[in-house]
């Protein structure tokens, strides 16, 4: 059975700051992994998608990377803002989409 | 562009009581839909997946079922809620034909059972 696991679950940074959110998975057997945003009481934005067969993807200020040998994802934040505030999730899809419990991001002005 | 829409966004239903929320998607055909819940302090669950009109897959057993009427909209329901119903439920869609396509999610809909 899948298993996602995010760390930390809450993170609180100067804005500035680069900083790097992680997500580990238990069975490498995956279609892609997706990184997802979700503001309190709001649905999910779909940051970043990297199919099984990608290392990594970049979409502006953000990097994630995909190790699907060892079981990890990191998802890199450049020059944090205080709109980076939100709650970071991770999914990985194999059958289903299955998702991590997320990281609480704080930056601080 | 593609849109997804739910609705209501704000429910508060006594124990006993039927639901039914429902979502639709704008421009797309044939897209896979896919019902979530998220709980207090739990990650999200995915509750249904339908891949077609009328063809609706349960992931969970429990108090709600799933119906797809129409190409582009589902609707989750119950007949009866439980306390432990309550929770931050949305909607999803996703592309069809391929295992990897990516998914999209509507706004929610916060369900408070009490």
């Amino acid at each position: 059975k899948q298993e996602v696991t995010q760390i930390p679950a809450a993170l609180s940074v100067p804005e500035g700051e680069n900083l790097v959110l992680n997500c580990s998975f238990t069975d490498s057997a995956i279609y892609n992994l997706q990184w997802f945003r979700q503001d309190p009481g709001k649905g999910l934005t779909s940051l970043l998608l990297i199919q099984s067969s990608q290392r990594e993807q970049t979409s502006g200020r953000l990097n994630a990377s995909l190790d699907k040998s060892s079981g990890r994802s990191t998802l890199y934040i450049a020059a944090s803002q205080p709109g980076d505030s939100a709650t970071y999730l991770c999914a990985v899809k194999g059958t289903a989409l299955i998702f991590g419990k997320g990281t609480t991001l704080s930056v601080s002005s | 562009s593609q849109t997804i829409h739910q609705w209501p966004a704000t429910l508060v239903q006594p124990v006993g009581s039927p639901l039914s929320l429902e979502c639709t998607v704008e421009g797309t055909s044939n897209p896979n839909l896919y019902w979530y819940r998220q709980a207090a302090g739990r990650g999200l669950q995915l509750l249904f997946y339908s891949v077609g009109i009328g063809q609706i897959s349960s992931e969970v057993p429990q108090n709600l079922s799933a119906s797809r009427p129409q190409d582009r909209q589902f609707i989750l329901s119950s007949k009866k809620l439980l306390l432990s119903d309550s929770g931050f439920y949305l909607c999803a869609w996703s592309r069809s034909g391929l295992a990897d396509n990516e998914q999209f999610f509507g706004p929610g809909t916060r369900l408070t059972v009490l």
